[in-house]
């Protein structure tokens, strides 16, 4: 079936440096990819997202970046601060089958630690 | 604080028992999901919904139902039949569909012991 494989699975910086955190996905028709931050005991919340019409986005500190032909597409946070510690979760949506809807598949996530 | 709501927060079961989790949203959107978050899987799909009186399996619905009667309610029922229920479970909601931002819901963490 779909899947979105999400890498690394953990990642540690330092402040100040840049963290990137990587996702494939399997269906060629997948044409929305958001990604997603959950702070501890925290609900997700959208940080940015990218449409197959487009190869990257920026939005300050935050790019993603998509690669259509590898079906891969890449966040990119620069100048990370303690406070963008969290787990992120990519996903690709995914089109409808057999009468159901668009949905999206959720990578497993990557939990960011930025140390001081 | 508007949005979309869940409860209650932390919910207990005797094993055997069903139990119904509550989803409310008053953003006037159509679709509507439930995800289970595990450690380390990520958040996977139980059941979505776009129209009222309408609602699709996900990847993991056995031993779940739903029932879509309001298009601000979007209840989930686990039944005795799921095997490991204790879980995370996220509600999200949606303008029109899967390629349109997904807002999230707090979260039920739900134990059966």
């Amino acid at each position: 079936g779909e899947n979105v494989e999400q890498h690394p699975s953990t990642l540690s910086v330092q402040e100040g440096d840049s963290a990137v955190i990587k996702c494939t996905y399997s269906d060629s028709a997948s044409n929305y990819f958001p990604w997603y931050k959950q702070e501890l005991g925290k609900r997700p919340q959208l940080i940015i997202d990218i449409r197959s019409n487009v190869g990257e986005k920026k939005d300050q500190r935050i790019a993603v970046t998509l690669n259509k032909t590898a079906k891969h597409f890449s966040l990119h946070i620069t100048e990370t601060q303690p406070e963008d510690s969290a787990v992120y979760f990519c996903a690709a949506s995914i089109g409808p089958r057999s009468g159901g809807y668009n949905k999206l598949i959720f990578g497993a996530g990557t939990r960011l630690a930025v140390h001081p | 604080d508007g949005g979309i709501t869940q409860s209650p927060k932390y919910l207990f079961r005797k094993e055997g028992q069903n139990v119904t989790l509550s989803c409310e949203q008053n953003l006037n959107h159509d679709a509507m999901y439930w995800y289970r978050q595990d450690p380390g899987q990520g958040l996977r799909l139980i059941y979505y919904s776009q129209i009222v009186n309408d609602f699709q399996k996900g990847d993991i619905a056995e031993g779940y139902s739903v029932s879509r009667e309001k298009k601000e309610s979007f209840p989930l029922t686990v039944t005795s039949a799921q095997k490991n229920p204790t879980a995370f479970y996220l509600c999200a909601s949606s303008s029109f569909g899967g390629t349109y931002e997904q807002y999230f819901g707090p979260g039920t963490r739900l134990t059966v012991t």
